[in-house]
């Protein structure tokens, strides 16, 4: 059974830097074609994706926010870590973790999300 | 980059109505659109994925279909559960991108 899980900060403040961690269990992060995504959505709004993680470490990462976000991976922990530096509240949002097929070319598993909320 | 364009952003229904709501990219993206249902408070569930492929265990009043630019997804008779947001999808290059929604509301 595939599952995600993203934990991290519920609050962070302005100018911090966030981490959030996606663990996963039923598949290895080294599987072929299967790669572990961020994505976030705003209250309200619509879906943004953020970064990706390839199995042989590669990563991508949306080109508005490349300088700001660092994605990585603990293969033994099944774990697979954002960082997003020097947050505003603009970064309000709940984020979610999710695995992305690559023979079907979506997303066929996520995570429940986790709300973050960026204030002072 | 691609942009993805939905519409309607809201969408009226009443249940048991065939519902359709259209996907446009900015430039052709051949099949590679998914189609996700999202309820509140919850992740996003994949419904279709290369434009007209159902995901497993989804109902089949469910249906998509396009190519090149234009995508649809249709709910062929509107049930109580599918009142939700709709968000088509497509992948790029290293780059993942999804429409703005639809919110399929009770008219």
């Amino acid at each position: 059974q595939v599952t995600l899980k993203e934990s991290g900060p519920v609050l962070v403040k302005p100018t911090e830097t966030l981490t959030l961690t996606c663990a996963v269990s039923g598949f290895s992060l080294n599987t072929a074609r299967m790669r572990v995504s961020w994505i976030r959505q705003p209250p309200g709004k619509a879906l943004e994706w953020l970064a990706d993680i390839f199995p042989n470490d590669e990563k991508s990462y949306i080109s508005s926010l490349k300088s700001r976000l660092i994605i990585s991976k603990d293969t033994s922990k099944s774990q697979v870590v954002l960082t997003l530096t020097n947050v505003d509240p603009m970064d309000t949002a709940t984020y979610f973790c999710a695995r992305a097929e690559m023979s079907t070319v979506s997303f066929d598993y996520w995570g429940q999300g986790t709300l973050v909320t960026v204030s002072s | 980059d691609i942009q993805l364009t939905q519409s309607p952003s809201t969408l009226p229904a009443s249940v048991g109505d065939r519902v359709t709501i259209t996907c446009r990219a900015s430039e052709s993206v051949i099949s590679w659109v998914a189609w996700y249902q999202q309820k509140p408070g919850k992740a996003p569930k994949l419904l279709i994925y290369k434009a007209s492929t159902l995901q497993s265990g989804v109902p089949s009043r469910f249906s998509g279909s396009g190519s090149g630019t234009e995508f649809t997804l249709t709910i062929s008779s509107l049930q109580p559960d599918d009142f939700a947001i709709y968000y088509c999808q497509h992948y790029n290059t290293y780059s993942w991108t999804f429409g703005q929604g639809t919110k399929v509301e009770i008219k």
